[in-house]
């Protein structure tokens, strides 16, 4: 059981550049979610996800797109990097919260290891 | 949004010995949820303890408990029994009982604590 996992874990480009950051999670969860992690400011929501097919946007989802195709998968994308999307970034999941159909929202989410970007 | 309040950068504390670490928290919503997370140096994200604000008493988890103040809005986490491994930067993190944001957490700043022999 792998939980979440986030690849690349490091990865260095130039402004600019694009690239995507793919998430994997084995667990079925149906929310799915990208945060940054800056220092001195701790994680805030980029973008996030209640299911396959849909996504919204969070606290700092400038210069950043999502896409959730399938399920289990949650793909965060720059189309032209920066040197402030310089990062760690963490994607996260959870199981469906819903106190209306017995299913407790005080579940954790679950956190990948983290992707150190750094942009040049 | 609800925003989440660490005011505490670092603090430090001798093995064995007990430390409290500070969070307060805005919100006008009466249903929600609160975790501290752990973040050692391999950057990851392990949850510590959580607290559902319609349960007035406290969690306990091993050496970790909360005092959890509800009017107070203050969500403070004691840790017992300092050991090295403890050292760690501590997030607080504020959960919505709505689904407005996805059930998505909005953390503080974080605290990083250290452990000294």
């Amino acid at each position: 059981n792998a939980g979440v996992t986030q690849t690349p874990k490091f990865r260095v480009l130039k402004t600019g550049q694009s690239m995507t950051l793919l998430c994997a999670q084995d667990m079925n969860h149906e929310y799915m979610y990208w945060y940054r992690q800056d220092p001195g400011m701790g994680l805030r929501l980029i973008h996030y996800s209640v299911g396959e097919g849909t996504t919204a946007k969070g606290e700092v989802p400038d210069g950043y797109n999502v896409s959730r195709l399938k399920k289990q998968n949650f793909l965060l994308g720059l189309e032209s990097a920066a040197p402030s999307q310089t990062s760690v970034y963490f994607c996260a999941s959870s199981y469906f919260l819903s106190r209306m159909m017995g299913i407790r929202a005080n579940q954790p989410q679950h956190f990948g290891d983290g992707t150190r970007l750094s942009i040049l | 949004a609800q925003t989440v309040t660490q005011s505490q950068p670092e603090m430090s504390v001798q093995e064995a010995e007990t430390v409290t670490l500070s969070c307060t928290y805005d919100t006008s919503e009466s249903d929600y949820y609160l975790f501290w997370y752990k973040q050692p140096p391999s950057r990851q994200m392990i949850l510590v303890i959580r607290q559902e604000a319609y349960k007035q008493q406290n969690a306990t988890e091993n050496r970790f408990s909360v005092n959890f103040q509800k009017a107070a809005k203050s969500f403070s986490l004691k840790i017992s029994d300092s050991q090295l491994g403890d050292a760690a930067m501590y997030f607080c993190a504020y959960r919505s009982a709505s689904s407005n944001s996805g059930y998505a957490l909005n953390f503080g700043k974080g605290t990083s604590l250290l452990v000294t022999p």
